[in-house]
């Protein structure tokens, strides 16, 4: 079991660029988390999918959109990027009806 | 709105010592309480799962226990190693998925 795994590892974009993460679950997950942590804080809730549907959102704003594919891959997309955006993003995985949640090793964003 | 509050910050204890981390959240309608653990640039291991339903868990060294009528959880390890340096971060599973800042341990040789 390869665990939770994300793409790329590191990432420097450009002020204003796009940016598509990607995220692929524990096996036998169904459910998809993206969550942001900034230098110093505890990881931010981004949303979840499931059933390739978001189902919760937190407090971010729609630059961040997601897709969750049929084989319950992830997808998340941050459009016009800010320098607050540098953070490192990462997904976790679980079951819907277990809900604990397994971490990969997530994706360092650097915005210049 | 969830808030968690983890105590202390930071904390460096002697190898060897027994030490309790503290987490506390503001509404007690959660799912369940997870413990974490995260070393530097790296992505979080889960220690311990306790359901809303449970009061303890217990792995190894480690014992979490939740308390949801007084919004607290207390992690418990003992007999501290350095390999346990690490910030120890919780969350708690409502409607949303809410963490706090992490305590971040440093067991001295």
């Amino acid at each position: 079991d390869a665990g939770v795994t994300q793409s790329p590892t590191h990432l420097i974009k450009t002020r204003g660029q796009q940016v598509t993460l990607r995220c692929s679950p524990k096996s036998g997950h169904d459910t998809v988390s993206w969550y942001q942590q900034a230098l110093g804080q505890g990881p931010q809730f981004i949303f979840q999918y499931y059933e390739e549907e978001e189902r919760q959102r937190g407090n971010f704003p729609d630059r961040f959109s997601g897709h969750q594919f049929p084989n319950y891959s992830s997808e998340l997309n941050v459009n016009a990027l800010l320098l607050g955006d540098s953070a490192l993003y990462l997904c976790a995985s679980s079951s819907l009806i277990i809900y604990e949640q397994y971490f990969g090793p997530g994706t360092r964003l650097t915005v210049t | 709105k969830q808030e968690v509050t983890q105590i202390p910050a930071a904390l460096s204890v002697p190898e060897g010592e027994n030490l309790v981390l503290n987490c506390s959240f503001t509404d007690s309608a959660i799912y369940n309480l997870q413990w974490f653990r995260q070393d530097p640039g790296k992505g979080l291991t889960s220690l311990l799962l306790i359901q809303s339903s449970q009061r303890e868990q217990t792995s190894g060294r480690l014992n979490a226990s939740l308390d949801k009528s007084s919004g607290r959880s207390t992690l418990y390890i003992a007999a501290s190693q350095p390999g346990d340096s690490a910030t120890y971060l919780c969350a708690a599973t409502g409607n949303q998925f809410y963490f706090g800042t992490g305590t971040s341990l440093t067991v001295i040789p």
